[in-house]
């Protein structure tokens, strides 16, 4: 079993703050990392598949980096809001487990005005 | 962004019954979909992948028996919780994908709880 890690397990950020968190897997045999975004009672979200080391994707104010050869991703936050309150999972596929994704427990965000 | 749907969104049940999941994909065809556990404060855990027409694969630990899974159409899968127990009570989560390489959409899930 590979270990996806997240951190921190949950966060508290004011309206209007930046924030950023860490999503750390195992280096060998990689082939992407997922980042979802997941509000209660709701679809987790895809916010970004990620495949090239140093690869920065961005959608609107949530950003994330990949860094393959030491195993870590991390998604930022910029200028939070109080819809942004999620828990944000991400997930691991390596290239010898074709489309199946290994989860982090997630981060959970809670965004206060 | 494809969508896909899951009934029941919740279901209490008593021990020994089975109950049945259904997962959809609405707006796009799913040549594989995917099951999910997730106990209380825990990731989600690959439960089977399943391909249209074919049997599922399981992963290590998860009985085939008592977790049937169906994936009779390319847009319709189901997971059907045989004899059902307490211990059985989770958040059973369904993904569909049409390309393994990218996203898998997610259906909102459903919690059963058997008592």
């Amino acid at each position: 079993i590979l270990n996806v890690e997240q951190s921190p397990q949950s966060l508290h950020v004011q309206e209007g703050d930046s924030t950023n968190f860490t999503c750390s897997f195992p280096s060998s045999n990689f082939y992407a990392l997922h980042w979802y975004r997941w509000e209660t009672a709701k679809s987790p979200e895809a916010l970004f598949v990620m495949t090239l080391n140093g690869d920065e994707k961005k959608k609107g104010r949530i950003s994330a980096t990949l860094n393959t050869k030491e195993g870590y991703s991390y998604l930022y936050i910029k200028g939070s809001q109080p819809e942004d309150s999620a828990t944000y999972l991400c997930a691991f596929m390596t290239t010898d487990s074709w489309g199946k994704l290994q989860f982090g427990a997630g981060t959970q965000v809670v965004v206060t005005p | 962004g494809a969508v896909v749907s899951q009934h029941p969104s919740w279901v209490i049940c008593k021990s020994g019954t089975s109950v049945k999941i259904e997962c959809r994909s609405l707006d796009f065809q799913a040549t594989t979909m995917f099951w999910y556990r997730q106990f209380p404060k825990q990731s989600l855990m690959l439960m089977a992948t399943s391909n249209e027409g074919s049997k599922a694969t399981y992963e290590q630990g998860v009985e085939k028996d008592k977790f049937l899974i169906n994936h009779a159409s390319l847009t319709l899968s189901t997971l059907t919780v045989t004899s059902a127990h307490p211990e059985d009570s989770s958040f059973y989560i369904c993904s569909a994908t049409g390309d393994l390489t990218y996203e898998q959409y997610f259906g909102p899930g459903t919690r059963l709880t058997v008592t």
